[in-house]
């Protein structure tokens, strides 16, 4: 089974702190996707990459930043984590953007910035 | 993509099938319905998708309407473990990357 790994289930960051998500996927795909999930809002697309080195804004890529220097890597970075991006943070992959390919996603990183 | 409209909540015996609705009436001939389910405190997990016929594997069956315009998921043996949130979404394929989930269903299994 593909895996997606996150490297931390819970996090706790002060205000300003730079941040970093660390994600992990063991099926050599090809994108990799970073989504939020808060309450009443459903997931939405921060940034994903469909190459190495290569990455695309998604609905709300401000205040953040990604980084996929290894096909099996995809780092989202808070360059000063504010109040406003405590959430739910999740990550997945797909071997390509066909429809008839699910999405793996991640057990999921609560962030919390106080 | 076209939306989706699921029931808010739903509960099941366990042991007997389940069956979740999913209303997509202006789905395009090229989009795929997908199902996806989310355990509390984990992340999405995909279970079936299909495009006309209907499809199973281990997880589950998927009953596409000749028109296309609903389906039906169908758990055949619920368990307690499959109580989660219950998503059905469309999606064509395209450089779309976005995965649109909505409210989905909350499938409560009971003893």
């Amino acid at each position: 089974d593909v895996k997606v790994t996150q490297s931390s289930r819970y996090l706790v960051k002060r205000t300003g702190e730079k941040v970093f998500l660390e994600c992990v996927q063991d099926m050599d795909h090809e994108n990799m996707f970073w989504y939020r999930q808060d309450p009443g809002l459903g997931l939405r697309l921060i940034y994903f990459s469909y190459d190495v080195k290569m990455k695309e804004k998604g609905d709300i890529p401000e205040g953040y930043s990604v980084s996929r220097e290894k096909k099996e890597r995809f780092s989202l970075i808070l360059e000063s984590a504010s109040t406003n991006q405590t959430s739910m943070y999740l990550c997945a992959s797909s071997p390509n953007a066909a429809a008839n390919y699910g999405y793996t996603f991640g057990s999921g990183t609560r962030l919390t910035v106080v | 993509d076209a939306k989706t409209t699921q029931p808010t909540s739903m509960d099941c015996a366990e042991g007997r099938a389940a069956n979740l609705p999913c209303n997509h009436s202006t789905i395009s001939g090229n989009e795929y319905v997908y199902w996806y389910r989310q355990i509390h405190s984990q992340g999405p997990q995909y279970i079936i998708h299909g495009l006309k016929n209907n499809e199973t594997n281990e997880m589950a069956s998927l009953i596409i309407t000749e028109d296309r315009k609903s389906s039906t998921l169908i758990l055949p043996h619920a368990t307690l473990r499959d109580t989660a949130v219950y998503y059905c979404i469309v999606r064509a394929y395209s450089n779309d990357y976005k995965l649109s989930f909505g409210a989905g269903t909350t499938v409560t299994v009971r003893a």
